[in-house]
């Protein structure tokens, strides 16, 4: 089993629509982070979460909010989708535990979004 | 503001060839270095990580280099194989954030 799952893989929603993105991990980490990716530009820091009582946004905030409901899980929303946000997102995870520790980041599969 | 870039974008070579990837960074204040392979439409795996305090990371044929001061990294590929064939990127960690991605370099390797 993946260790860092996103749900749903793909979705196609119209303009005005409120969405969200989920991402689960088993992982045991304490950091989660949500990126997207879009051709030409990279990928992205939308928001990150260092422990369930930390949120920060990322580079590209606006238009996003994030929950983290347990350790295990992130989500992403987007309270009313707009054309522009039609992009693959991505989930990632990272522990600081342990010495030393190295912080390397963990993807999921991704989540590729239209919106129409 | 750190900024991340790759060069070259794109690279093809015959299958045998070793390659280097380059990956420079603006701000050498970095807590480490991620190098990832994507492949089409696929996510993010990661292939090496080199601490700041660290100069270099081997994983089978891949090596990685980090000379901090001077804002390089490359990944160097011994003997590519058309499964090589992916988009590689560069990621710098700054202590207290999270990475910021270079826009990659995509890999052909023909057979």
């Amino acid at each position: 089993d993946a260790d860092v799952t996103q749900t749903p893989r793909n979705r196609i929603t119209k303009t005005g629509k409120r969405i969200m993105l989920e991402c689960s991990q088993t992982k045991g980490h304490d950091r989660m982070y949500w990126y997207r990716q879009d051709p030409g530009l990279g990928l992205r820091l939308i928001y990150y979460s260092f422990d369930v009582k930390d949120i920060n946004k990322g580079e590209i905030s606006d238009g996003y909010s994030v929950s983290r409901q347990a350790q295990a899980k992130f989500s992403l929303s987007l309270e009313s989708a707009i054309p522009n946000q039609t992009a693959l997102y991505f989930c990632a995870t990272s522990d600081t535990s342990g010495f030393p520790s190295t912080d390397t980041q963990y993807f999921g599969p991704g989540t590729r979004l239209t919106v129409l | 503001k750190q900024e991340v870039t790759q060069i070259p974008a794109a690279l093809s070579v015959p299958e045998g060839e070793n390659l280097v990837l380059n990956c420079s960074f603006t701000d050498s204040a970095i807590y480490n270095l991620q190098w990832f392979r994507q492949d089409p439409g696929k996510g993010l795996t990661s292939l090496l990580l080199i601490q700041s305090s660290q100069r270099e990371q081997t994983s089978g044929r891949l090596n990685a280099s980090l000379d901090k001061s001077s804002g390089r990294s490359t990944l160097y590929i011994a003997a590519s194989q058309p499964g090589d064939s992916a988009t590689y990127l560069c990621a710098v960690n700054q202590a207290g954030t999270a990475l910021i991605f270079g826009k990659g370099t995509t890999l052909s390797v023909s057979s």
